[in-house]
């Protein structure tokens, strides 16, 4: 199984301000032939279900504000929120979809300084 | 726009089985979708349980695989989950969502019902 490792476990961020979150795959999730890399990026609000946010790693899903952002390659990744809104407050998750079984980040938890 | 909902009994015995039903609703069930089964302990992150084709292939985590069972009814627009020897591990909010597919690749799931709590407990 692919094991998908996000850090760190909270960030306290100041509104307006940057919060960055890291997840890092076991094995490379880059498929060489088409480039692409299997990862996705959710937002889980108390209560509510998972909201995709971001899939191949970088394409932003549509409706999803531009102030979130998704880079890396292989096994290293980073969502980033560039200007942190009171309604970002949430569990961010990532998940490979490389291979089965599909397998999820443990959670990172985004609040407010 | 499409929706999921899952249904079901929140209260399961231990050693009985899980069944959940998630009901498709303002799109089609039979579109070039997956569609799967995630759940999620209390306080703890997700966990894909596995995922059916439209067509009827399954595939299965194979942590769960012996005692889980996916079905799809597309003349119902539903399909169903069955969790076969639960026990107190089995608690969590259980998740429908549909996966989507980019050309001819499953991506992400893009659509996710509300969830339903499953707990197990005599």
């Amino acid at each position: 199984d692919i094991a998908m490792t996000q850090s760190p476990d909270s960030v306290v961020v100041s509104l307006g301000e940057r919060a960055t979150i890291n997840c890092k795959s076991s094995q490379s999730i880059l498929y060489r032939s088409n480039n692409k890399n299997y990862l996705a990026w959710y937002q889980q609000k108390p209560g509510q279900p998972p909201k995709l946010l971001i899939y191949w790693a970088s394409a932003r899903e549509s409706g999803v504000p531009d102030r979130f952002s998704g880079s890396g390659s292989g096994t290293d990744f980073t969502l980033t929120i560039s200007s942190l809104q009171a309604e970002d407050v949430a569990l961010y998750s990532c998940q490979q979809y490389y291979t089965t079984p599909l397998t999820f980040g443990g959670g990172t938890k985004v609040e407010i300084k | 726009q499409l929706q999921l909902q899952e249904s079901g009994p929140g209260l399961v015995k231990p050693s009985e089985t899980l069944s959940l039903t998630c009901t498709v609703s303002g799109g089609s069930i039979s579109d070039t979708y997956y569609w799967g089964w995630i759940r999620q302990p209390p306080g703890k992150g997700l966990e894909w349980i596995g995922t059916i084709y439209y067509s009827g292939s399954t595939y299965y985590n194979p942590s769960l695989k012996s005692r889980v069972t996916i079905s799809i009814d597309t003349s119902k627009k539903h399909f169903s989950l069955k969790v076969s020897s639960v026990t107190a591990a089995d608690t969590a909010v259980y998740y429908c969502a549909r996966r989507r597919i980019v050309g001819r690749t499953p991506v992400a799931f893009d659509i996710w019902g509300q969830g339903t709590m499953v707990t197990v407990s005599s």
